[in-house]
């Protein structure tokens, strides 16, 4: 059964911190995603990756956000410094084409709660 | 500015009954739209999609429709049952792009 895996499920940490959240892609899909969801703003793409290149991370705070592809089997998501307003759930997705469209397969997610 | 919205974001809905869920849009490029399911503490997970070259498409209890020209969507439901409460994402996505936008949910509650 593949699945999207993320790591941690659950984080929580002081303001000012580094957080990195971890994610596998489901094996063979070329695309990645990492979404936001919050209450006020829903599920918000935060930035993307193809064949591990990105493609667009406009969705993503610059000055403190970083995405990553080391690998086709690792995405990583970074914060640093982190801020009280990053507390939210991330997934990461991982897409696959079909016909003229892609599907995409989410993680379950890290909470993150920033202090 | 939002260009998927989903403006009821709760719908309560006895078991047995039929739920309507809404979706509109208004970005004219979109021409493929997705239903995702999500339960709490778990991803959203794909649940029904259709091509802006139909009208309709089925797939067992759920059903979606789509009105282009009024630039709105539609999940039916039938029966409801009580495993399908959970929150309800619309999302489109246009021709050759990869990416989805997402409405902010609608949460499904189907009591016994």
């Amino acid at each position: 059964d593949a699945r999207v895996t993320q790591t941690p499920r659950h984080k929580v940490t002081e303001m000012g911190q580094e957080v990195t959240m971890r994610c596998q892609p489901i094996l063979g899909h070329n695309t990645v995603f990492w979404y936001r969801q919050t209450m006020m703003q829903g599920l918000e793409l935060l930035a993307y990756f193809r064949n591990r290149a990105p493609l667009d991370d406009s969705g993503m705070p610059k000055d403190r956000f970083s995405a990553e592809m080391p690998d086709a089997t690792l995405a990583t998501l970074k914060i640093q410094p982190s801020e009280p307003r990053d507390s939210a759930v991330y997934f990461c997705a991982s897409g696959l084409r079909i016909d003229r469209h892609y599907e995409q397969y989410f993680g379950p997610g890290t909470r993150l709660t920033v202090t | 500015d939002q260009q998927v919205k989903q403006n009821s974001p709760s719908l309560s809905v006895q078991e047995g009954r039929i739920s309507i869920l809404n979706c509109d849009y208004t970005n004219s490029m979109f021409d493929y739209f997705l239903w995702y399911k999500k339960y709490p503490a778990e991803g959203p997970t794909f649940l029904i999609s259709i091509s802006s070259i139909k009208d309709k498409n089925e797939d067992g209890r759920f059903t979606v429709f789509l009105n282009k020209s009024a630039k709105h969507l539609s999940l039916h439901i039938v029966p409801s049952q009580p495993g399908d409460s959970a929150v309800y994402f619309c999302a489109a996505s246009a021709k050759g792009y990869s990416t989805l936008t997402f409405g902010k949910g609608t949460m499904l509650l189907v009591s016994p």
